[in-house]
């Protein structure tokens, strides 16, 4: 079956230190991966988009790797800050019109 | 860019009673698309639009729901007797676009329905 792979546990880091959060998939291939964060109560908001024929990409403290080959994605936020405190989804495009979703990891930062 | 409005916010009705929700793209979006959230999931895909066709359904959106984009604009989401298992949040997006390429989606902040 096809599934997405969140950490459903939360993950909890010291301000300053690199946040790691894990996505992997099974049975799809997406042709576009994206980061998505989630505040409480409020809709996702897009952070990057990856391409399948693209291994990593950069957005201020934001990275994403993408392996095709594990079908994994890695969210790094460097320099973390309480304000980064958040649910992140992943999410895959495989073709025609659905985004996919996984069910997302909470990141707690501590000042 | 005043973002994607979903009107109301929150919805309390009881079991039985018909919902209806409304979502406002942005404008120059042709692309809709309604999500189901529950707590600890992520969104679930409901429906899509581009302009006023209404191109998928899931099968997740049973015979009680009904999505409508009249003239590619506003969308409007029904539930029909409604039952507790319906208690969701309620997400639309939008995104620019033709054809087959891809853009990111932009979502609301949510209509969450509570059925009791």
């Amino acid at each position: 079956s096809q599934k997405i792979e969140q950490n459903s546990e939360a993950l909890n880091i010291q301000e300053g230190k690199t946040a790691t959060l894990t996505c992997n998939y099974t049975n799809y291939s997406p042709a576009y991966l994206q980061w998505y964060r989630q505040d409480p109560g409020r809709g996702p908001v897009f952070l990057l988009l990856i391409r399948e024929n693209e291994k990593e990409k950069r957005k201020e403290r934001l990275k994403v790797t993408f392996d095709t080959t594990l079908k994994q994605s890695l969210f790094h936020i460097t320099a973390s800050q309480p304000a980064d405190s958040a649910t992140y989804l992943c999410a895959l495009h495989t073709g025609g019109f659905k985004t996919i979703f996984g069910a997302g990891t909470r990141l707690f930062v501590k000042a | 860019d005043t973002g994607v409005s979903q009107d109301p916010r929150h919805k309390i009705t009881k079991r039985g009673q018909n919902v209806t929700f409304r979502c406002d793209p942005i404008s120059e979006h042709n692309r809709l698309y309604w999500y189901r959230q529950t707590l600890g999931q992520g969104p679930e895909f409901l429906t899509y639009f581009q302009n006023e066709a209404q191109l998928e359904k899931s099968r997740l959106l049973s015979d009680r729901f009904s999505a409508e984009r009249p003239k590619g604009s506003f969308s409007t989401l029904e539930i029909q007797r409604t039952e507790q298992g319906d208690s969701a949040m309620y997400l639309c997006a939008s995104s620019p676009g033709q054809g087959e390429t891809y853009s990111p989606l932009h979502f609301g902040n949510g209509t969450r329905l509570t059925v009791t």
